[in-house]
């Protein structure tokens, strides 16, 4: 059983450029969430997928987008990249909502 | 929302020694879990105790849901236990983490 994935480890954009981000969830699991964590930080919920569709979403700028595959995988999109963008990026899977989150080893934006 | 707080923000043990962290929030649960972040960023899973208590190796938890709030004991610490541990309660069909406590274990 192979654990969550994400892609890629690091990236380096500049202001106003897009980003997309991909995380393989758990085996047998339908739900995603997205977190971003900045530097000195907890995470902080960015949404949450739950059977291809959006499931709930945190304090974020619709330039922040996602979406999530039938094998529930997802991605996570940013438009419109600012400074402020650059942080860790985690994805966590469960079996549905209030089980036990499992998250990836994220992916480090950092913003130019 | 709800609120999540840790304490101590900062914790420096000499290896062997014991400590207690702990998480306070500020509305009933149906989900709390203790996590440790290593130095290169990976949330590690340490439990998942909406009550009760819980032993893992030298690692045990309690949460008294009633009161709001969570402690994790590590004891006989080792430097590998360095990092930060985050407690993160589920809020909606969010989890809602606290700020962190930063381990320092030093040999």
């Amino acid at each position: 059983e192979t654990g969550v994935t994400q892609s890629p480890t690091h990236l380096i954009k500049t202001r106003g450029q897009q980003v997309t981000l991909r995380c393989s969830s758990q085996s047998g699991h339908n739900t995603v969430s997205w977190y971003q964590q900045a530097l000195g930080q907890g995470p902080q919920f960015i949404f949450q997928y739950y059977r291809e569709e959006e499931n709930g979403r945190g304090n974020f700028p619709p330039r922040f987008s996602g979406l999530q595959f039938p094998n529930y995988s997802s991605e996570l999109n940013v438009n419109a990249l600012e400074l402020d963008d650059s942080a860790l990026y985690l994805c966590a899977s469960s079996l549905g909502w209030g089980e036990t989150q499992y998250f990836g080893p994220g992916t480090r934006l950092l913003v130019l | 929302g709800i609120q999540v707080e840790q304490s101590p923000p900062d914790l420096i043990l000499q290896e062997g020694a014991n400590s207690t962290l702990r998480c306070n929030f500020s509305d009933s649960v149906n989900n709390l879990q203790w996590f440790h972040q290593n130095p290169w960023g990976q949330l590690i899973n340490l439990f998942y105790i909406p009550s009760g208590t819980k032993q893992n190796g030298r690692l045990s938890a309690t949460t008294v849901a009633t009161e709001r709030y969570s402690l994790l004991y590590i004891s006989s610490s080792q430097t590998t236990d360095s990092g930060v541990y985050f407690c993160a309660v589920e809020g909606g069909n969010k989890l809602v983490f606290g700020a962190g406590t930063i381990l320092r274990v030093k040999s």
